[in-house]
Order: structure tokens, then C-alpha cells, then sequence
């Protein structure tokens, strides 16, 4: 079947643009995860979303990152006025149960200049 | 100190060696962990999860758990060139909705 997609999967944005990641789960998957992964680190996590509710923003390095998923299916994770810090890998993973592992998507390459 | 440890490497095995990474984790309520294998410029793929005490294979793979001693492993038989890349241990966080909190991983190279 097919499996976690992100789009889009490279971004260039100038310091100070508002930017929007999309993510669609695999189908039926009730959680979404956000990371966020620089160079030569593993992945962070950003925030979690059972369904539709966000449960978990712990990760979110600022204000000004905010993440929606108002169905319950695709996730929106956006980033307002970006900073050459924000230059990264943002990777969307989704989950069937509580158990279950995680699968990610190809993630999308942020890079501000 | 640090979640998710593990050496950075690179571990440079010859090509049909056993290949062995290691990660030592800090919660002790940890349940869960897992293996992912990264490719330079990829996302992460899962290779392996294990949940209990022991010893986890599938094909070349062996996951092993000793929660006690909060170390978990992975080895890799028969290396080949292709199994080199970053590999990824993560343990889902005791607390909040399980969260994976990843090392920064051990980069192996097999050479032909």
C-alpha cells in the first residue's frame, strides 16, 4: 500500500517567508508524529496529533511553528517568518496503534537563505 | 547525559562480517525500541523493533534487549556493501503519546 508522503520535498525560502509541509499518512493510521532532523543528528520530535487532536507540542522550537490536521488525516506543519536555523529535514511519520512503530515519510528539505 | 546513545562511528566492517551497533538508553520505563536504517539523503526505513528481553531475528538482522542493563543492539550478518549506511536506534518516551527519541546514529561502512 502506500506509505507516508510530504510534499513539497525540497523548499528554498527566504529569511522571513511564511512556509507550509504537507504530510498524508498511510490510511488509518490515528497518529501523526512531526521531526525535525539536521545534519548528522537523528530526528527530534516536534509535535503529535491523535486524529485531529494536537496532544503533544512539547517539541515545537518556537512560536512560530504551528501545526494543524483539522480531519484527522493530512497534517499542515507550518512555519512563519523563517530562520536560517529552521534549515532542516521535517519528517511526518505515522502510527496504527499505541505499540506500533512508526513510519516515515521522505521528509521535506527546508533550507533559508 | 544523553537519551539515546550511540557511537557515531564509522564502523568499517569487510563485506560478509557480522556487523554489531550498539545504543544505551536512560528512562527505564522505556518499552519499546527500534532499529531504522537511514541512507544519506533518505528518511528513515524501519529494520526492527523489539519490545522484550532477548534476542529479536529476522533474516540477517538480530535485535537484542537487556533492559536491565538498558542497552539495546543490532547485528548484521553477512555484511554487504549496501547495509552501509546510518542506522537509527530509538526508544518511544515512558512519557506523553510515545514520542520516539532517537540517537544520533553509527555509520557503517562494508566494504567489498
Amino acid at each position: 500500500g502506500a506509505g507516508v508522503s510530504q510534499s513539497p520535498r525540497y523548499k528554498v525560502a527566504k529569511r522571513g517567508q511564511d512556509v507550509a509541509l504537507r504530510c498524508d499518512p498511510i490510511s488509518g493510521h490515528v497518529s501523526l508524529f512531526w521531526y525535525q532532523q539536521a545534519l548528522g543528528q537523528g530526528p527530534e520530535f516536534l509535535t503529535y496529533f491523535q486524529n485531529e487532536a494536537q496532544l503533544d507540542k512539547s517539541g515545537l522550537p518556537s512560536d512560530r511553528f504551528f501545526a494543524e490536521r483539522p480531519e484527522g488525516s493530512v497534517s499542515t506543519l507550518k512555519i512563519q517568518r523563517t530562520q536560517q536555523e529552521d534549515s532542516a529535514v521535517y519528517l511526518c511519520a505515522s502510527r496504527q496503534g499505541a505499540r506500533d512503530e512508526q513510519y516515515f515519510g521522505p521528509g521535506t528539505r527546508l533550507t533559508v537563505t | 547525559q544523553k537519551e539515546v546513545e550511540q557511537n557515531s562511528g564509522p564502523l568499517s566492517v569487510p563485506e560478509g562480517a557480522i556487523a554489531s551497533l550498539n545504543c544505551t538508553y536512560s528512562d527505564r520505563g522505556s518499552q519499546s525500541f527500534f532499529w531504522y536504517r537511514q541512507y544519506s539523503g533518505k528518511s528513515p526505513e524501519l529494520i526492527m523493533s523489539i519490545y522484550s528481553n532477548g534476542d529479536k531475528e529476522d533474516g540477517r538482522f538480530t535485535a537484542q534487549l537487556n533492559k536491565a542493563s538498558q542497552y539495546v543492539s543490532l547485528l548484521i550478518r553477512d555484511s554487504q556493501p549496501s547495509d552501509s549506511a546510518t542506522y537509527l536506534c530509538a526508544v518511544n518516551s515512558n512519557t506523553g503519546f510515545q514520542k520516539l527519541v532517537f540517537g544520533t546514529g553509527t555509520r557503517l561502512l562494508v566494504s567489498p
